[in-house]
């Protein structure tokens, strides 16, 4: 079975440019994460999607990111104007909708601003 | 305010010395706690999930246990195969399946 995809795998930008992210999901699955983990830190949730909607995005600053998923299955994470505090690693996640609804993760994006 | 504290922060073993990890938490209405491992460069891998206080699960020299207020990761005979970073999770009741984070306990075997 074939596990979360991520591109790119590295990123490195100017502050005040945009990037964007994209995950391809499990197949099947209908929740799709996306989280922000800083050196040190453990991952932090940014947006949570079940199919194509939202249903939390309570930790996303809504200033500069923003996120999609059309038909409910690929996603695109963007930052615009990126900032020197967003150097981190993105991750996406996926999990089944039932049962123990267990997250994988994807390898995730390293982004770095400078 | 849930909060998950994991340690200690840094753990460094010889290969075949036991030893465990912690991770404490505050959290309303817990609806599982989760222990993943990861590797550098790559995303957390599942280990376990524990749901009630006095469970314990087992994979390999891995075996995770849970109380109340805290969960243990005990490493029975490590490897160096078995260095990575174990992070703690918990889901909290209410919740769209938000997984709250600890910062993890960077663990290194040695031959």
């Amino acid at each position: 079975e074939a596990g979360v995809a991520q591109s790119p795998r590295y990123k490195i930008i100017e502050k005040r440019q945009s990037v964007a992210f994209w995950c391809n999901p499990i197949s099947g699955h209908a929740t799709l994460y996306w989280y922000q983990q800083i050196l040190g830190q453990g991952p932090k949730l940014l947006i949570q999607f079940q199919n194509n909607g939202v249903v939390d995005d309570s930790q996303l600053p809504k200033d500069r990111f923003s996120a999609e998923r059309l038909k409910g299955v690929d996603s695109t994470l963007k930052i615009q104007p990126a900032k020197l505090e967003d150097s981190a690693v993105y991750l996406c996640a996926s999990s089944f909708h039932g049962g123990e609804n267990i997250q994988y993760f994807g390898a995730g994006t390293r982004l770095s601003v400078l | 305010e849930d909060q998950v504290t994991q340690s200690p922060e840094a753990l460094r073993l010889q290969e075949g010395e036991s030893s465990s990890l912690n991770c404490s938490y505050t959290v309303s209405g817990l609806r599982g706690l989760f222990w993943y491992r990861q590797d550098p460069g790559k995303g957390p891998e599942f280990l376990f999930t524990l749901y009630s206080a006095g469970e314990e699960k087992e994979k390999e020299r891995l075996k995770a246990t849970l109380t109340k207020k805290e969960s243990f990761l005990h490493i029975t005979a490590p490897k160096p195969e078995d260095s990575a970073t174990y992070l703690c999770a918990v889901r909290r009741g209410g919740g769209y399946n938000k997984l709250i984070f600890g910062a993890g306990t960077r663990l290194a075997v040695h031959p």
